[in-house]
């Protein structure tokens, strides 16, 4: 079984700060793990995805995001907030035996000027 | 370019009536996704399917049916059942069976209650 936590469904940050978005993973497997960012009205389009080669994985638009196993963790971060990356982000799961996603809850992203 | 289409962007369903939202792709990919996203809610699995002719029910499949005819093709038919059925639909597709492989998105279908 797999789940995603992700803390925080609301984030607020200034306009240069560092975002930080939490997510924390249970899988009886190892795990694959992705973010995506949706903009308001759109699907989701991928940001990034570990796979289990570098735990350091670096994205589009500036964002990357650590696998910690041992705190079973998985946070996206940006050093300098834009007004764009104002959306919703999303953290999945899926087992090395398909190709099933189980989702967390999103994150709203709020980037004030 | 590859990717994947769904249509129309915005419906509105009549008590009683069937509805069916398209969603079409061009990747190649053998898997297809329906989810249903309510605000605060996150995604959840309606159906999906990892090969032509075959499905699977998801999480709520209640009120929801599909079909999958072509490799390219996987409609979504929100039927009189499901009461409550106003939320925003994504489709997805992906390579079937690899867990290491993304899923790809439309840009949803946002159904409304008349």
């Amino acid at each position: 079984a797999q789940s995603v936590t992700q803390l925080g469904s609301h984030v607020s940050v200034s306009e240069g700060a560092l975002v930080l978005l939490r997510c924390n993973y249970s899988s009886s497997v190892p795990p694959y793990l992705f973010w995506y960012v949706q903009y308001p009205n759109q699907g989701l389009q991928l940001l990034l995805k570990y796979t289990s080669a570098a735990t350091l994985v670096k994205g589009i638009n500036g964002f990357e995001a650590e696998f910690k196993k041992s705190e079973t963790s998985f946070h996206l971060t940006k050093p300098s907030a834009h007004m764009s990356d104002a959306a919703e982000y999303f953290c999945a799961v899926s087992g090395n035996a398909g190709n099933m996603l189980t989702f967390g809850g999103g994150t709203r992203l709020m980037v004030k000027p | 370019d590859g990717g994947i289409t769904q249509s129309p962007k915005y419906l509105f369903r009549k008590e009683g009536q069937n509805v069916t939202l398209s969603c079409e792709q061009n990747l190649n990919h053998d898997a297809m996704y329906w989810y249903r996203q309510d605000p605060g809610q996150g995604l959840r699995l309606i159906y999906y399917s990892q090969i032509v002719n075959d499905f699977q029910k998801g999480d709520i499949a209640e009120g929801y049916s599909v079909s999958r005819e072509k490799k390219e093709s996987f409609p979504l038919t929100v039927t009189s059942a499901q009461k409550n059925p106003t939320a925003f639909y994504l489709c997805a597709s992906s390579i079937a069976g690899v867990g290491n492989q993304p899923q790809h998105f439309g840009d949803g279908t946002r159904l409304s209650i008349l």
